[in-house]
């Protein structure tokens, strides 16, 4: 099994859609987890950081992380044709000095 | 300039050739990476560097070796490749390297393919 499960997609939608992107992990030890927002032939860029459990929203992004049950979400409100790009979800244990990444959703918004 | 530089952009080399990745960054950071990110698959980390010193190595081939001069400078020095090895390479830097939640600015990637 996976320390971290992305679906891969792809996922298209309209443009004004609300998505919702999702990872599960099996590490209990993860305390910090962030979204990277990757466009064709370009490197991750930081978009979503979060400590812990709880919600965090940052203009039309949200990120949702339930450590009950091992799931973070990435919802991102009024979908642009300018969001279409690969998210990948990643985490660390406190005690850990490299992060764990999911294998990324490609996401397209349709104009 | 944006804060981390690689090049080249992209490469094509021979099984038998031997080549150098370069990555520069501009943020001050103290920590630089190495990533392969292949499709499909998550960021494979494979070297850090934290003060100029190695402090990770991946279980990563003797094909693959990492040179850092300073703080701002990371090279990937490539010999004798194999087809799988065709990948993006990704090189990141961080403020430092330490338990806690130290956020990664990454390059735009070297396209890598082996002939």
């Amino acid at each position: 099994q996976k320390e971290v499960e992305q679906d891969p997609g792809p996922l298209s939608v309209p443009e004004g859609a609300i998505v919702s992107l999702n990872c599960t992990y099996s590490n209990s030890a993860f305390q910090y987890f962030m979204w990277y927002r990757q466009y064709s032939r370009k490197g991750p860029e930081l978009l979503m950081y979060t400590y812990s459990s709880g919600n965090k929203e940052d203009g039309r992004f949200t990120a949702q992380v339930d450590k009950s049950s091992k799931y973070i979400s990435l919802f991102i409100r009024d979908s642009q044709p300018s969001d279409s790009a690969t998210y990948l979800c990643a985490m660390k244990s406190g005690s850990a000095r490299q992060l764990t990444f999911g294998s990324g959703t490609q996401l397209t918004v349709l104009p | 300039e944006t804060g981390v530089t690689q090049t080249p952009r992209h490469l094509v080399m021979g099984m038998t050739n031997k080549k150098s990745l370069k990555c520069e960054q501009h943020l001050g950071h103290n920590a630089m990476y190495w990533y392969k990110q292949s499709a499909k698959k998550p960021l494979e980390l494979m070297f850090v560097y934290n003060f100029k010193e190695q402090t990770e190595n991946n279980s990563v081939p003797s094909r693959f070796s990492p040179e850092c001069p300073n703080s701002s400078h990371l090279f990937l020095h490539l010999h004798t490749l194999q087809p799988e090895d065709s990948a993006l390479y990704l090189c990141a830097s961080s403020q430092e390297l330490r338990q806690g939640n130290e956020k990664l600015f990454f390059g735009s990637g070297t396209q890598l393919s082996v002939l």
